[in-house]
């Protein structure tokens, strides 16, 4: 089975921060992996997929990278609806959500 | 409007069964692949299998082997995910997901979540 590892698992930041959070795949995953936002009681919403392409209106200070192994978001000015948990999730062999990471405000 | 509307909460006992469903609105059912993820309280998410929805065959992670039965009816727009032998680890939020292709294969629709309690 494909492990995913995500890195920190939270972060402080406050709004207008540049902020990236990492995943890492137990192997090559190629590009396919995708990034969610959820909210308290709420589902994920998905964000990023093929590792760097944006969802239709996802707002674009969003952003994803990596290939292979290692992967990351960017937030690219943090704004108050995105603090929430952010998951990656692996799909090229069935599917792996890393643990998550919990983004709060300093 | 594209959506997946589920069923309402349960509470089980322990060795019972639970099927949960999900409408599809907006689209056609069998167009799209189904995922079913779930979210113990406070925890991550974890996958537990999928239904390819026109010609009904389904996967599933190893850890449901012999647990998880996914079904759908086309006719409704509807399809559903039924968790034998229950116990109380079972306790989640559990979520069907569309996979598109238009998305990059990735889950770009969920449901509401249907909150399951195993309890005694």
């Amino acid at each position: 089975d494909i492990q995913m590892t995500q890195s920190p698992s939270t972060l402080s930041a406050s709004v207008g921060d540049r902020v990236t959070i990492t995943c890492r795949a137990s192997q090559s995953i190629s590009t396919w992996l995708a990034w969610f936002q959820q909210k308290p009681g709420k589902a994920p919403k998905l964000l990023i997929y093929k590792a760097s392409s944006l969802e239709s209106g996802v707002p674009s200070r969003f952003s994803g990278s990596g290939s292979g192994t290692d992967f990351t978001l960017t937030i690219s000015s943090l704004q108050p609806d995105d603090f929430a948990t952010y998951y990656c999730q692996q799909y090229n062999v069935y599917y792996t959500f890393g643990q998550g990471t919990k983004l709060e405000i300093k | 409007q594209v959506q997946l509307v589920q069923s309402g909460a349960e509470v089980k006992k322990p060795g019972a069964s639970v099927k949960v469903s999900c409408k599809a609105s907006g689209y056609s059912l069998t167009s799209y692949d189904m995922n079913w993820v779930r979210q113990v309280t406070g925890q991550g998410l974890e996958w537990m299998g999928w239904m390819t929805l026109n010609s009904g065959d389904t996967g599933h992670a190893k850890k449901f082997q012999g647990r998880v039965t996914m079904t759908r009816n086309t006719s409704i727009n509807t399809a559903y995910m039924e968790l034998s032998s229950l116990r109380s680890e079972d306790t989640a939020v559990y979520y069907c997901a569309r996979r598109s292709p238009s998305s990059g294969d990735a889950f770009d629709i969920w449901g509401q979540g249907t909150m399951v309690t195993v309890s005694s």
